[in-house]
């Protein structure tokens, strides 16, 4: 594998529901991201870790909870959703956290809540 | 706080067509600029970036020059081809307190008809 990868790519859940969205980066980034893309509305950062550290919560309700193990790994646990909370949810990850770092993303997971 | 305004899509366009979609920005400080593009079911792709004024960048036949005076970064091209059809980013990632995050416009549809 190369690049980012994420699983699952699609996901149907129930708003009772608990799942969890998984993100691999294969390219010895430090850096890693979740953001929300949903239609009509610019991209959402939502959280952001540096050197496996949580350095940034966008104001992200508590239904979502973010995991970094190591600084490959990134998951997104999700639980009691609403269906607003559909979207497409991306993963990214760079050399380091600073401007002018470029992010390399995953193909994302498409997500629908019932 | 930082923002990206693009133009407003769809964009339609005949093959062999030149393309220009507007970027313009507000930032503190210096920020670095960058393009992505969206294919269809797939995670957004760097395009090209710039890192500081005047400085061009360029991939795949597509450029944009980091204009300061103008706060712009214009994306052109001077023949697009079908296979270009997506949706393009203009994106900025500034340093200080926001630690390099990238805040994104709204994101515009390119079609190129054959």
């Amino acid at each position: 594998e190369t690049g980012v990868t994420q699983t699952p790519r699609h996901l149907v859940m129930g708003m009772t529901n608990k799942k969890s969205l998984k993100c691999e980066q294969h390219l010895g980034h430090n850096a890693m991201y979740w953001y929300k893309q949903s239609a009509k509305k610019p991209l959402e950062l939502m959280f952001v870790y540096s050197l496996e550290e949580r350095v940034e919560n966008n104001s992200v309700p508590s239904r979502f909870s973010p995991e970094c193990p190591n600084s490959s790994h990134l998951f997104l646990h999700l639980h009691t959703l609403q269906p607003e909370d559909s979207a497409l949810y991306l993963c990214a990850s760079s050399l380091f956290q600073g401007a002018g770092y470029e992010q390399y993303f995953g193909p994302g997971t498409r997500l629908t809540v019932t | 706080g930082n923002s990206v305004t693009q133009m407003e899509g769809p964009v339609t366009l005949s093959e062999e067509a030149f393309l220009t979609i507007n970027c313009t920005y507000t930032a503190t400080g210096y920020p670095s600029l960058f393009w992505y593009v969206q294919y269809p079911g797939e995670g957004l792709q760097l395009l090209l970036k710039a890192t500081k004024a005047d400085d061009k960048g360029s991939n795949k036949g597509f450029e944009a020059t980091y204009r300061k005076e103008t706060t712009s970064f214009h994306l052109e091209k001077g023949s697009v081809q079908v296979s270009d059809s997506a949706v393009y980013f203009c994106a900025l990632s500034a340093g200080g307190t926001s630690y390099g995050k990238l805040t994104f416009g709204q994101g515009t549809i390119l079609t190129v008809h054959p």
